[in-house]
Parts: C-alpha cells; structure tokens; sequence
C-alpha cells in the first residue's frame, strides 16, 4: 500500500471554477502536509503546508486537513490557465534525527481549461 | 543565483560509467536530499543527510552512492550506470523544523 495517494487525473476545470484536489495517507503519526506545484519538465514548488485540523487558506488556494480521516485537499478558486501543472502532496511522518523526511505522492495533474 | 544548484542541468551517459550529479545550496540548511523522479512513480528518496557527518540511505539506495562534503555540498554517485537510472533527479533541502523543501532545478540523466 502506498503511503500517500493521490489520483493522477488529469483534473479538467474550466477558467474561473473551483479545483478541488485531495490525498490520502497511512501514516496515522503524519505531522505536517505540503502541497507542491510542477510544471512539466521544472523542480516542484511549495505552495501550501498546513499542520492543524481544519483548513488553511493563502490567496486562492486553501488546504484543508482532517486527520482522523487521514487526508488533506487543496481548493484552487478562480483556475487560472496558468494553474495547470502536477500537485504533488507530501507527507511528514515525524521528525527523525531532528529533520524532516517527506514522502511524496505521485501527482495529480489539473488543466485548467479556458 | 539559484539557492539550490544542481550540475550537471542534462546528461547523457553510457552503460557501466561512473557519474556524478553535484548540489550546492546557499540557504544555510543543514538538511539535503536526493530525489529522482520517474512517470508515474513519482518521487522517490535515494539518500538523506541532516549534517555533514550523517548519511542515510533512502527508499531505493542500491545503485548510489553519496558524499557530503561541505554543510552546503551534497553529491550522488552512480557507480556503473544502468539504463533503469535513466530519470529526473532533484536535489532538496530543509531547515530545522517542519518548512518543506527547496528543491533545485534538477538533472535530467539518460543512461544509454
């Protein structure tokens, strides 16, 4: 069993509309989630990490955790073409000799289509 | 400058070769990672190192090797290359606490 699952879409959402995208883990000792974009071909980068119950909300994107359920989404409001790329969800299962170790999920692609 | 640079950007190599891939960063982290990345698998980690003295080996390690030799160099080493190491490789890295990763621009390796 995987430890992070995300479906891989891809996730078409016209210009304007909500994308709503979500991740499961099974580590129930996960601490800490982060949401990274990719575009195709470049290094991910963060967008969003959250540590508590409840949501989160930077700009146009919200994330939202629920730990008893295990699993955290990311909300995008208003898509923007320029919004298509892989999200990535990572997960930090505890912190081990002082530092972080993610574990990455294998992407969701979003379209954002105009 | 980038705050993390990865050497080379693109590579193509032969069966059997030695090859290094060299990441340097000027955050100031402690913590760096090596990555790679393959369709459908996504990110997978190869080796880990919270100082210069610590070396971890990661979730698929056979087939690497790594040396930190400064707080801010981190290398990988492939010994004999294969072309299943054929992948986008990333170098990360994190401060102290839970604030994710940098990555670097990554090197695209191609083992023919």
């Amino acid at each position: 069993q995987k430890e992070v699952e995300q479906n891989s879409g891809p996730l078409s959402v016209p210009e304007g509309a909500i994308a709503s995208l979500n991740c499961t883990y099974s580590d129930r000792g996960s601490q800490s989630f982060f949401w990274y974009r990719q575009y195709s071909g470049k290094s991910p980068e963060l967008i969003m990490f959250i540590y508590s119950n409840g949501d989160k909300e930077d700009g146009r994107f919200t994330a939202q955790l629920n730990k008893a359920s295990q699993y955290v989404s990311l909300l995008i409001r208003d898509s923007q073409p320029s919004d298509s790329a892989t999200y990535l969800c990572a997960v930090n299962s505890g912190i081990t000799g002082g530092g972080n170790k993610l574990t990455f999920g294998t992407g969701t692609q979003l379209k954002v289509e105009l | 400058d980038a705050d993390v640079t990865q050497t080379p950007r693109n590579r193509i190599t032969k069966t059997g070769k030695r090859i290094m891939l060299e990441c340097s960063q000027t955050k100031g982290h402690d913590r760096m990672y090596w990555y790679r990345q393959d369709p459908g698998l996504g990110l997978r980690l190869i080796y880990y190192s919270f100082d210069v003295k610590d070396i971890n080996k990661g979730e698929i390690s056979d087939g690497y090797s790594v040396s930190r030799q400064a707080q801010a160099k981190f290398s990988l080493s492939l010994e004999s290359a294969i072309p299943n190491q054929t992948a986008l490789y990333f170098c990360a890295t994190s401060g102290r606490g839970n604030y994710g990763y940098t990555f670097g621009s990554g090197t695209r390796l191609t083992v023919v």
